[in-house]
C-alpha cells in the first residue's frame, strides 16, 4: 500500500515569496491534517479535512496561508506572503476518519530566507 | 490549548541499556500515542493506548495509559543503535476527539 506522499521535499525562498505544497494521502482515507513542525518542537495541526470540508483550521493564520482539498483526495497549503518564521517541516498526514491512526508523509522543509 | 510536557528532552545511553520517557498533560486525554521520527521522515505510531490503566506492548516497547488519564509512558528494553531518534507523544484530549495534541519529543542517542 503506498503512504502519503508529499511534494516538493525541500524549498528555499525568500521573504515576502510564495510557495505551495502537495499531499496525496493514502487512497480511501477521509481526513487529512496538515502539520507544522518547527525545529525542536513536535507537530502543531495546522489544518484538518473530512473529506473536502475544513474539521478544524484554529491554528491556522489565515491571513498569510490558505489550504484546500477540492475533491476530497489531494490537498495543497499554500503561504502568501512568507515570514521568515515560517521556516518549518510541513508535514501531511491522513486517516481512514477523524480520531484514527495517523499516517505521515515525509514532509516538506521550507527554508526562508 | 492542550499541552503536552514530555521528559526527558533528550537521553544519552549506551547499546543494551532500557529506556524510560513520559509525557504528562494538565488535562485529561481519551487516547495516548507514541510516535518516532527519523531524521528526514515523518513520524511513525509505535503503540496507541486507548484505555485509562492499558499496558501495551509492541516487541521492546512497552507504553501504558495512566490511570489518571493525565499521563504516559514509554518503556524501550535493550535498547539497540537504531533505536535513535525522536520519540513524541500525541494524544486527543476529552474536549476535542478529533485533533491531537503532539508533545515536544525526546531525543534518543544510542552509543554502541
Amino acid at each position: 500500500e503506498a503512504g502519503v506522499a508529499q511534494s516538493p521535499r525541500y524549498k528555499i525562498i525568500e521573504k515576502r515569496q510564495s510557495v505551495a505544497f502537495w499531499c496525496n494521502p493514502i487512497s480511501g482515507h477521509a481526513t487529512l491534517y496538515w502539520y507544522q513542525q518547527i525545529l525542536g518542537q513536535g507537530p502543531k495541526l495546522l489544518i484538518q479535512f473530512q473529506n473536502n470540508g475544513v474539521v478544524d483550521d484554529s491554528q491556522l493564520p489565515k491571513d498569510r496561508f490558505s489550504a484546500e482539498r477540492l475533491k476530497g483526495v489531494d490537498s495543497t497549503l499554500k503561504i502568501q506572503p512568507a515570514k521568515l518564521e515560517d521556516s518549518a517541516v510541513y508535514l501531511c498526514a491522513s486517516s481512514l476518519n477523524r480520531a484514527e491512526t495517523q499516517y505521515f508523509g515525509p514532509g516538506t522543509r521550507l527554508l526562508v530566507l | 490549548g492542550q499541552q503536552l510536557n514530555q521528559s526527558p528532552q533528550s537521553m544519552f545511553i549506551q547499546e543494551g541499556e532500557d529506556v524510560s520517557m513520559n509525557c504528562t498533560s494538565s488535562s485529561i486525554f481519551n487516547t495516548w500515542l507514541w510516535y518516532k521520527q527519523d531524521p528526514g521522515e515523518g513520524p511513525v505510531l509505535l503503540i496507541a493506548l486507548y484505555k485509562a490503566g492499558e499496558l501495551t506492548s509492541n516487541g521492546r516497547l512497552t507504553a501504558q495509559f495512566g490511570i489518571t488519564r493525565k499521563d504516559s509512558f514509554l518503556n524501550i528494553s535493550a535498547s539497540i543503535p537504531s533505536d535513535v531518534g525522536i520519540y513524541f507523544c500525541a494524544g486527543y484530549p476529552n474536549t476535542n476527539a478529533g485533533k491531537s495534541t503532539f508533545g515536544d519529543g525526546t531525543t534518543l542517542t544510542v552509543k554502541p
